[in-house]
């Protein structure tokens, strides 16, 4: 059974500090592995990796794929509130029109 | 701009009163999913079309029936909605598989 787990389920930091979200899958026929972020309702798209050690920057967001061991890492530095959200992982499967999702981890980040 | 709707955002009804979730895509993409969230088990798939007429199971169908009559669009219907299906519905779109999917605003459901 196709499985992505998110490892903290919770994470509470002080604005400035910097953050890794992980994400381990098991996806057969993987594709594609992608994060996303959650406020208040709709995931929005953050970053979508198929190769391996190949770094995706956006801003203060990175991430990075490592196929062999099955993981992926999310780093935020420079943290700010508006950081604060849930981000999702989710593995893509080649030719299924289906996204496998992790349960997500909750940022929170104070001032 | 491109983007999925999704209507209504906020739905409380009574067992066994059928209703209809819509979803329209501006973005001429070939592939659509509805997803339901619920707290601790994350997004699952629901049921997805890869074309007009084209549709298929997803983990979670039953209690669940869809339609693509049109590429744009892509309404869940529940015909006899029942207090377990309360959750926070997605529905999402892409242009292929296992690629990004661009989601609508969701569509909060309460189902007594």
């Amino acid at each position: 059974e196709d499985k992505v787990v998110q490892s903290p389920l919770s994470l509470v930091v002080h604005e400035g500090d910097t953050v890794t979200l992980n994400c381990s899958y098991e996806v057969t026929n993987f594709r594609s592995l992608l994060w996303y972020k959650q406020e208040k309702k709709a995931p929005t798209f953050l970053f979508m990796l198929t190769s391996s050690g190949i770094e995706k920057k956006s801003g203060r967001l990175s991430s990075i794929l490592d196929k062999k061991e099955l993981f992926s890492i999310l780093n935020i530095t420079a943290t700010q509130t508006g950081d604060s959200a849930v981000y999702l992982c989710a593995g893509g499967i080649q030719g299924a029109q289906k996204l496998v999702f992790g349960q997500g981890t909750r940022l929170t980040i104070n001032p | 701009e491109a983007q999925v709707t999704q209507n209504p955002r906020y739905l409380i009804t009574v067992t066994g009163k059928k209703l209809t979730v819509t979803c329209s895509q501006n973005m001429n993409h070939e592939y659509m999913s509805w997803y339901r969230q619920d707290p601790g088990l994350g997004l699952r798939q629901i049921y997805y079309s890869m074309n007009v007429e084209v549709t298929d199971k997803g983990d979670v169908p039953e209690g669940y029936k869809v339609s693509r009559k049109e590429k744009r669009n892509f309404p869940l219907i529940l015909e006899s909605p029942s207090p377990n299906q309360t959750s926070l519905y997605f529905c999402a779109s892409s242009f292929g598989t296992g690629v990004e999917a661009f989601f609508g605003q969701g569509t909060r459901l309460t189902v007594v």
